[in-house]
């Protein structure tokens, strides 16, 4: 079944303690992304990647980071969480830029007290 | 920059046509999207809108595209309980890497 997976799917954290978020996809797509959604803000991008080893900085990027050294994995990373990064991940891909359906993963909770 | 307007809420009666407003700035969008989201799930893609079209049909959904206004609607005709979810509008345009910018979504909600 073609699928983006994460993990995990609901995390409670404390300040400071590193994390990191898997997302996965089975479908060879090029193009990945994170985003964060939040009440009354909608979904915003925090990092892309068009390709392996290819990483670009999307809207609301700061106190995260990712790699992409194989097609299949973004991981997010958040070195030193702070509570304003309490909110709802999405990891998403598609085949490539110009492809239209964007497959999105189950979404992973998080929050940092 | 770049924005995507869409109101927060709308409130139908079952059986009755829901009808989501969006309105976007940039005036280069190639591609204008309509995902919903239920809830505890991810975003799915519903429909898009090629800009050079002005309406797309897809069995109860109906995309209208104002390209002049900038102003994207879906129309879900005889409205079910499940169609409650939040409805996020899209844009993407191949300047930006082909990048995709969400409103806000809409929450629609389905009365007896």
């Amino acid at each position: 079944e073609a699928q983006v997976t994460q993990n995990p799917r609901y995390l409670i954290t404390v300040t400071g303690k590193k994390l990191t978020v898997t997302c996965s996809q089975n479908m060879n797509h090029e193009y990945m992304s994170w985003y964060r959604q939040d009440p009354g803000l909608g979904l915003r991008q925090i990092y892309y990647s068009m390709n392996v080893e290819v990483t670009d900085k999307g809207d609301v990027p700061e106190g995260y980071k990712v790699s992409r050294k194989e097609k299949r994995n973004f991981p997010l990373i958040l070195e030193s969480p702070s509570p304003n990064q309490t909110s709802l991940y999405f990891c998403a891909s598609r085949l490539g830029t110009g492809e239209h359906e964007q497959y999105f993963g189950p979404g992973t909770r998080l929050t940092v007290t | 920059g770049e924005d995507v307007e869409q109101s927060l809420f709308l409130s139908v009666r079952e059986g009755d046509s829901s009808v989501i407003n969006c309105t976007y700035t940039d005036s280069s969008s190639t591609y204008l999207y309509w995902y919903k989201q239920e809830p505890g799930a991810g975003l799915q893609l519903l429909t898009y809108i090629f800009s050079n079209m002005d309406m797309k049909q897809d069995q109860r959904l109906t995309v209208l595209l104002n390209k002049k206004d900038k102003h994207l609607s879906l129309r879900i005709a005889d409205t079910q309980t499940g169609d409650s979810a939040i409805y996020f509008c899209a844009e993407s345009t191949m300047n930006r890497d082909d990048k995709i910018i969400f409103g806000k979504g809409t929450r629609l909600h389905i009365l007896p």
